[in-house]
């Protein structure tokens, strides 16, 4: 069955540094990637998408790669800010534009 | 300005009582969405509408039910029937098969 793994344990990062999360898909052929913020009790907001062939993409201090070897995608936020502090989600979309989010990590960024 | 609301914001359900959630959006989307949100998991979909008058069901539709009168609501019913209906409920809407736009949610409790 299709799973998507992201870290469950959140990630604590100072203001100012990289923050990097991974999400991890099996028995998945996405044709893209999308990635969404969400706030405590409220909807997830779209970030970015990344294409199966694009390996990196960039929007303002985020940015996302994507491995389909490794079938892995990274999401990174630079320069970090505790505004970033949130819950990041990944959802791998196959061509149909069908896709299942992941659970999550939480990002904690203290000044 | 264009968005999806949701409401009630916090509702209380008595065992046996069906409820009605509900979504309404100016956005001019034509699909809808519905997504259940338990702690520690990802969003999973319940029900989804690609145009007005028809519906499928996502991956856990047992002990629910929509119905798309207009193009701008999808309302969901949580009946009696579903036995753990406790969660964190998200509308979504959609011109294309990526980048929802989410509502802020409703948050259902049994009491």
């Amino acid at each position: 069955s299709q799973k998507i793994e992201q870290n469950s344990e959140a990630l604590n990062i100072q203001e100012g540094k990289t923050a990097t999360l991974t999400c991890n898909y099996t028995n998945y052929s996405p044709a893209y990637l999308q990635w969404y913020r969400q706030d405590p009790g409220r909807g997830p907001v779209f970030l970015l998408l990344i294409r199966e062939n694009e390996k990196e993409k960039r929007k303002e201090r985020l940015k996302v790669t994507f491995d389909t070897t490794l079938k892995q995608s990274l999401f990174h936020i630079t320069a970090s800010q505790p505004a970033d502090s949130a819950t990041y989600l990944c959802a791998p979309t196959d061509s149909w534009g069908k896709f299942q989010f992941g659970a999550g990590t939480q990002v904690v960024v203290t000044p | 300005d264009g968005g999806i609301t949701q409401s009630p914001k916090y509702l209380f359900r008595k065992e046996g009582q069906n409820v009605t959630l509900s979504c309404e959006q100016n956005l001019n989307h034509d699909a809808m969405y519905w997504y259940r949100q338990d702690p520690g998991q990802g969003l999973r979909l319940i029900y989804y509408s690609q145009i007005v008058n028809d519906f499928q069901k996502g991956d856990i539709a047992e002990g629910y039910s929509v119905s798309r009168e207009k193009k701008e609501s999808f309302p969901l019913t949580v009946t009696s029937a579903q036995k753990n209906p406790t969660a964190f409920y998200l509308c979504a809407s959609s011109r294309q098969s990526y980048g929802y736009t989410f509502g802020s949610g409703t948050r259902l409790t049994v009491v």
